[in-house]
């Protein structure tokens, strides 16, 4: 099966902790990419990051860090020093040979000042 | 400005009409899709369309209908044949042209249609 799971429907914390939010997925391809993306009260999805299963380096974006494990099948987002602008609903994503998109359910992140 | 424009943001529609929101692009993007999103909820695949004068159902297609006349417009038809429209509807485009690595989705803001 083909799928991504975001298991926390909703997060709240407190501005300046720091969060993190789940994302485990099943495929059966070999390549694949893993997508985070954002949607702000507005709407519109904001793309945060790309992966690729050949990569597991972390990487580290200003208060944004993702961290990929292929042996667990996840790619977890943590936001550091969290801040109200940041409550949105956060998606996660897998795309696999042939364009073809699976989402999560997203998770509902909020931020209280 | 390249990006996706959808229109209306907000539509209002009496049971029993059908309703046609419009999708953009002028990224000259290949794929096209169309998305449902309910309160509280992720997003669920109404149709999508890898080529001009091609497309495809997704998970919740029943009710609805599209076309891809142009490369630029994906156009989406809620008839009133879809029993529970009033929902957030979102377009996205991806490039194939940069080949699976480089891709990623891109959305526009979005029409909320509601059922008076």
């Amino acid at each position: 099966a083909q799928k991504v799971t975001q298991a926390q429907t909703e997060i709240s914390v407190v501005e300046k902790e720091d969060v993190t939010l789940d994302c485990v997925y099943e495929t059966r391809d070999t390549t694949y990419y893993l997508f985070w993306y954002k949607q702000p009260p507005s709407g519109e999805l904001v793309f945060l990051i790309r992966r690729n299963s050949f990569d597991e380096q972390n990487e580290i974006s200003g208060r944004y860090s993702w961290n990929f494990q292929k042996s667990t099948s996840s790619f977890n987002f943590t936001i550091t020093a969290s801040q109200v602008v940041d409550s949105a609903v956060y998606f996660c994503a897998l795309i696999l040979p042939g364009y073809q998109l699976i989402w999560g359910a997203g998770t509902k992140l909020i931020i209280k000042p | 400005d390249g990006g996706i424009t959808q229109s209306p943001k907000y539509l209002f529609r009496k049971e029993g009409q059908n309703v046609t929101l419009s999708c953009e692009q002028n990224l000259n993007h290949d794929a096209m899709y169309w998305y449902r999103q309910d309160p509280g909820q992720g997003l669920r695949l109404i149709y999508y369309s890898q080529i001009v004068n091609d497309f495809q159902k997704g998970d919740i297609a029943e009710g609805y209908s599209v076309s891809r006349e142009k490369k630029e417009s994906f156009p989406l038809t809620v008839t009133s044949a879809q029993k529970n429209p009033t929902a957030f509807y979102l377009c996205a485009t991806m490039p194939h042209d940069r080949g699976l690595m480089n891709t990623e989705a891109f959305f526009g803001q979005g029409t909320r249609l509601t059922v008076v």
